[in-house]
């Protein structure tokens, strides 16, 4: 079965600073889809980047990038600049490859606090 | 706004009662799953439904149930409510884009308080 572990229950950052949140996982799977989530005090689930493990480069949006470590199983996120508005809880998940058991295996999230 | 709809934003009960959770998914999605997340077990996945059929079965308890209609909107019913069935219950919907990508969008979530 499948596992997602974020081993930070909890983070704060000044504003502006850069942040790593880390994430590990364990499959045998050969293709899969990983993702971080997004949660702010609203409760919205917001997906923040995808990474197909097929994919060698890492994936970024704007300022989201992840650390993506295929033989180590690793899947970190790097938030650069970060603003006040990051202020949310983080999920790292995991997907196996698209129509077989695509459901979404959640880790159990890293609260991270942003400081003016 | 990711486009699927979760009626009611909240709902109190009691236990024992029996409760209905309605999802709309994205226009043209056909695949809802159901998601629950608590306190103690973070976020669960209970079940699938694409295109009406039951596809995959997560830890959802006998309790519980959904279905899927035509119109392609999905209700999850709780029965016999417990106190540890209080949690933020998600709706996702998707569909398989182009060059294989898939994305589940989450609505808004339902919050289910058990008295």
């Amino acid at each position: 079965a499948q596992t997602v572990t974020q081993s930070q229950p909890e983070m704060s950052v000044q504003e502006a600073e850069t942040v790593t949140l880390s994430c590990t996982y364990d499959t045998s799977e050969s293709n899969y889809y990983l993702f971080w989530y997004k949660q702010p005090p609203s409760r919205q689930m917001i997906l923040v980047i995808r990474q197909e493990a097929y994919k060698q480069q890492n994936a970024t949006e704007n300022r989201f990038s992840v650390n993506f470590q295929k033989a180590a199983k690793s899947f970190s996120l790097k938030i650069s600049d970060s603003q006040l508005g990051d202020t949310a809880m983080y999920f790292c998940a995991f997907m196996k490859e698209m129509n077989r058991d695509d459901k979404i295996i959640f880790g159990k999230g890293t609260r991270l606090h942003i400081l003016p | 706004d990711s486009g699927v709809t979760q009626t009611p934003k909240h709902l109190i009960t009691a236990t024992g009662q029996r409760v209905t959770l309605r999802c709309s998914p994205r226009s043209g999605d056909l695949s809802v799953y159901w998601y629950q997340q608590s306190l103690d077990q973070g976020l669960q996945f209970l079940i699938h439904y694409y295109n009406g059929e039951e596809r995959a079965k997560g830890n959802i308890l006998e309790r519980f149930s959904a279905q899927q209609f035509p119109d392609l909107h999905s209700e999850l019913n709780l029965s016999s409510l417990e106190l540890g069935d209080s949690a933020l219950y998600f709706c996702a919907s998707s569909v398989v884009e182009r060059e294989g990508r898939h994305e589940q969008f989450f609505g808004p979530g339902t919050r289910l308080t058990v008295l």
